[in-house]
């Protein structure tokens, strides 16, 4: 079984530039996370889709951070514009529908560096 | 809402050392809780997990933790390492009873030196 993909594996831009990162869950899985990881701590929960709908953006910065997941099954999560704080590993997980949060599989995740 | 320390950023040890990465968490409902394995350039795995009965919980590669309610940890131990286990571990803490998400611990560096 194929695991979770994310592509690109690592991306350098300049702050104020626009990036967008690509996650294809395993199949059949009908809920999609989004996590930002920055150097340091620990995994913080962006977004979180059950099929193409939003169920938990609390902790997304909606100025500048949008994700979809268009069809219900990849997403892509998107910065405009970036700033330097925004520096981090995005990392993507899947799990099937209705089960608990700790069964969900990660992807090895997307390395971002703002300069 | 929950929270979790880990307490230690990084942990170096000897092979066949044993070890043990401290984890505490703060909560005003009961809780599962976890630790999760960030091997280099890999994703996190769950390595273990409470959710209720026995408080000592093992994970096949021999590692354990135990769930103490009155001093709120849940630290992580290995009576004796490889080199191998060099990773990142994480300890997570989750609600019971709702559909509340993983909130992670920043997470502990374990270097095993030969």
């Amino acid at each position: 079984e194929a695991g979770v993909a994310q592509s690109p594996r690592y991306k350098i831009i300049e702050k104020r530039q626009s990036v967008a990162f690509w996650c294809n869950p395993i199949s059949g899985h009908a809920t999609l996370y989004w996590y930002q990881q920055i150097l340091g701590q620990g995994p913080k929960l962006l977004i979180q889709f059950q099929n193409n709908g939003v169920v938990d953006d609390s902790q997304l910065p909606k100025d500048r951070f949008s994700a979809e997941r268009l069809k219900g099954v990849d997403s892509t999560l998107k910065i405009q514009p970036a700033k330097l704080e925004d520096s981090a590993v995005y990392l993507c997980a899947s799990s099937l529908l209705g089960s608990p949060p700790w069964t969900q599989y990660f992807g090895p995740g997307t390395r971002l560096t703002v300069l | 809402a929950q929270s979790v320390t880990q307490l230690d950023s990084q942990v170096p040890v000897f092979e066949e050392a044993p070890v043990e990465l401290r984890c505490n968490y703060s909560s005003s409902v009961s809780v599962y809780l976890f630790w999760y394995v960030q091997y280099p350039n890999q994703g996190l795995q769950l390595l273990l997990k409470y959710l209720s009965g026995s408080t000592l919980v093992e994970s096949i590669n021999g590692f354990e933790a135990e769930f103490n309610k009155s001093q709120t940890s849940f630290h992580l131990r290995k009576p004796s390492v490889h080199i191998s286990d060099t990773a990142e571990y994480f300890c997570a803490v989750s609600g019971v009873g709702s559909q509340g998400n993983l909130i992670f611990g920043k997470g502990t560096k374990l270097s095993v030196k030969p």
